[in-house]
């Protein structure tokens, strides 16, 4: 079965800072990776996805995340965020040919002026 | 742009009532998902539907059901509504038969049981 660790429940962060959210996932598996945003009082929005090929993928928003197979990592990383990425980042992992996801508990991202 | 809509932005039932949460989508998606959201627990799945009158029990369906008559249409019910069913519930779509398409998401339910 499939899990996600989402090691940070609340990151705070400085305006125009750099920021790392990390995930973590176990399978024994191959697996689909994604990682979706959740701004206040709205729904889930695909930030982006790993599916295959590049390990570096980007996402909306200047958003990326980098595959690391060997640790079974997917962090989801910013060079400098801005106020209006205050949101909660959800890691989500899904069995190849499976139907639906797994989601981690997520990550409350705060930025600070 | 693909559309989730969910008829409810807030609810509040009493314990005991029979509460209906009914989630549409426009864009002609074969899967149709619910999840409940609770702080710390993140996003768990209650039920899907790959198909019109399909359904599978995703990891929590104890107290739920499902209905999908219709291929835009997937409605949630709570039989007896229980306070511990107070939560945020998430309605999603998907078109394909593998995960490689994007989940799409409603805005949300927030149910509180009184």
């Amino acid at each position: 079965a499939q899990s996600v660790t989402q090691l940070d429940s609340q990151v705070p962060v400085f305006e125009e800072a750099p920021v790392e959210l990390r995930c973590n996932y176990s399978s024994s598996v191959s697996v689909y990776l994604f990682w979706y945003v959740q701004y206040p009082n709205q729904g889930l929005q695909l930030l982006l996805k790993y599916l295959s090929g590049s390990t570096l993928v980007k996402g909306i928003n200047g958003f990326e995340a980098e595959f690391n197979k060997s640790q079974t990592s997917f962090h989801l990383r910013k060079p400098s965020v801005h106020i209006s990425d205050t949101a909660e980042y959800f890691c989500a992992v899904s069995k190849t040919g499976a139907n639906n996801l797994f989601f981690g508990t997520g990550t409350r991202l705060t930025v600070i002026p | 742009d693909v559309k989730v809509t969910q008829s409810s932005r807030y609810l509040v039932k009493r314990t005991g009532e029979k509460v209906f949460l009914e989630c549409v989508q426009d864009m002609d998606h074969e899967n149709m998902f619910w999840y409940r959201q609770d702080p710390g627990l993140g996003l768990r799945l209650i039920y899907f539907s790959y198909d019109v009158k399909m359904k599978e029990k995703g990891d929590i369906p104890e107290g739920y059901s499902v209905s999908r008559e219709k291929k835009e249409r997937f409605s949630l019910i709570l039989e007896s509504a229980s306070t511990n069913q107070t939560s945020m519930y998430l309605c999603a779509s998907r078109t394909g038969t593998g995960m490689t398409d994007t989940q799409y998401f409603g805005p949300g339910t927030r149910l509180t049981v009184l």
